[in-house]
């Protein structure tokens, strides 16, 4: 089972709008509504920020949204702060034996 | 308050033994399948394992099989990690994970994690 691919890094300016993309296949992604995003800042645990492609947790802001098309999943940051500089990494459900898979990371870097 | 907290890390030696442990606290412990996730220094999170609600289902990623065993006892509120044979790419910071429930495929809480470094 190999990892999703996301981009290396994403950067914006405060206030601006980011999307990061995540890339699997049919057997993961593209075949299943069980994209999860999350969050991680330095020393940190992850954070769950989506899940189930596009439905936020009670405490994460409206900014952070998600989205698929095919065997592509995005998270969208809108109005990016500060405080959203942090590693985003994004999973899936997969019929694999494995049933998790994580994308490869994408530090998001606030300018 | 709802948590994870991770123990036992530490430095071992190639070739070595070390059971890292996760004590649950604030949710009904034995409703949940629970995950190991780790992270290499400076790399990205890898899935390990996972056991069942009651312990009687378990899974391994390749690069673990044969050398890890996951468990937990439900009476403690409990997760354990035995890992043996240690080799230096199992360097990582190895994070216990809560499973959100049958029918769903995601995490909804991760503790803060144990370094576990294996290094002559």
């Amino acid at each position: 089972q190999s990892a999703l691919t996301q981009p290396a890094s994403v950067s914006g300016s405060p206030g601006q709008s980011i999307t990061i993309s995540c890339t699997g296949t049919s057997s993961d992604v593209g075949g299943y509504n069980y994209v999860s995003w999350y969050q991680q800042h330095p020393g940190k645990a992850p954070k769950l920020m989506i899940y189930d492609v596009s439905n936020r947790p009670s405490g994460v802001p409206d900014r952070f949204s998600g989205s698929k098309s095919g065997n592509t999943a995005s998270l969208t940051i809108s109005g990016l702060q500060a405080e959203d500089e942090a590693d985003y990494y994004c999973s899936s459900y997969t019929s694999s034996s494995t049933r998790y898979v994580f994308g490869t990371g994408t530090k998001v870097t606030v300018l | 308050e709802v948590q994870l907290v991770e123990s036992g890390g530490g430095l071992v030696q190639p070739g070595g033994s070390l059971r890292v442990s996760c004590s649950a606290s604030g949710f009904t412990f034995s409703s949940y399948a629970m995950h190991w996730v780790r992270q290499a220094p400076g790399k990205g999170l890898e899935y390990v394992s996972r056991i069942s609600s009651n312990g009687g289902s378990t899974y391994y990623a390749d690069s673990v099989k044969g050398r890890f065993t996951i468990s937990r006892d439900n009476s403690k509120n409990t997760l354990y990690l035995q890992m043996s044979s240690l080799r230096a790419e199992d360097t990582a910071v190895y994070y216990c994970v809560k499973d959100r429930g049958t029918g769903y495929w995601y995490f909804d809480l991760w503790g803060r994690g144990t370094l576990v470094t294996v290094s002559s």
